[in-house]
């Protein structure tokens, strides 16, 4: 079957570092989409990767291993309005798209 | 107006209304979405209209009935809802490519919020 696990929540401070792990178990394999989501609002892309490997833009990078099934988004420099729900998602064999529940993270100042 | 736009953001009805939920978009994409969003819980995908066709419609109940009348806009019309139906209903759209089909970005709106008493 097709699974994707990633935290309920994550708590860090203005100004650090703070890495949000997705994994995921799929028979088939198009790439994986990171969104964020502010309370209230539409989630909003935020990087696709298909190949291994770290892309970074700006403040935000995201890292994929397809052979471990696993995939982190990595934000630098925390701000408060950093302060949302990230979403994974990963693109099946038939090009559909399977989310995990998201991640709430709280920025304390 | 730019984006994905949906109306009403917020809509409490009975069991027993009939009600529509609207979704347009300014993107000049080719699919568009219904998702189903509830705490906690992973985004549901309810239907997929690629090209004014309907091409998905994943075991969604019949009180749940899309329409998609061109390219640019989107209802959700709903009929004796239930109250476990209660949820943040989004409306996304992209622009689906066959060469890429893998870099499908989708764009989604602020979503309709619904209450089922």
């Amino acid at each position: 079957g097709q699974n994707i696990d990633q935290p309920t929540e994550m708590t860090a401070t203005e100004g650090a570092i703070v890495q949000i792990n997705c994994t995921y178990q799929t028979s088939g394999f198009n790439g994986l989409f990171w969104y964020q989501q502010h309370a209230g609002e539409a989630p909003t892309f935020l990087s696709y990767n298909v190949l291994d490997g770290l892309e970074e833009k700006g403040r935000f990078s995201s890292f994929l291993s397809r052979s471990k099934g696993y995939s982190y988004l990595l934000l630098k420099e925390l701000q408060m309005k950093d302060s949302a729900s990230y979403l994974c998602a990963h693109m099946d064999s038939n090009y559909q798209l399977i989310w995990g529940a998201g991640t709430k993270l709280i920025i304390k100042p | 107006e730019t984006g994905v736009t949906q109306t009403p953001r917020h809509l409490v009805m009975g069991m027993t209304n009939k009600k529509s939920l609207k979704c347009e978009q300014h993107l000049g994409h080719n699919a568009m979405y219904w998702y189903k969003q509830s705490a906690k819980k992973p985004l549901e995908l309810m239907f997929v209209y690629n090209f004014k066709e309907q091409t998905e419609n994943n075991s969604v109940p019949s009180r749940f009935s899309p329409e998609c009348p061109n390219s640019s806009h989107l209802f959700l019309h709903l009929h004796t809802l239930q109250p476990e139906d209660s949820a943040l209903y989004l409306c996304a759209s992209s622009q689906v490519s066959d060469t890429t089909p893998g870099a499908n970005v989708l764009t989604f709106g602020a979503g309709s919020r619904l209450t089922v008493l």
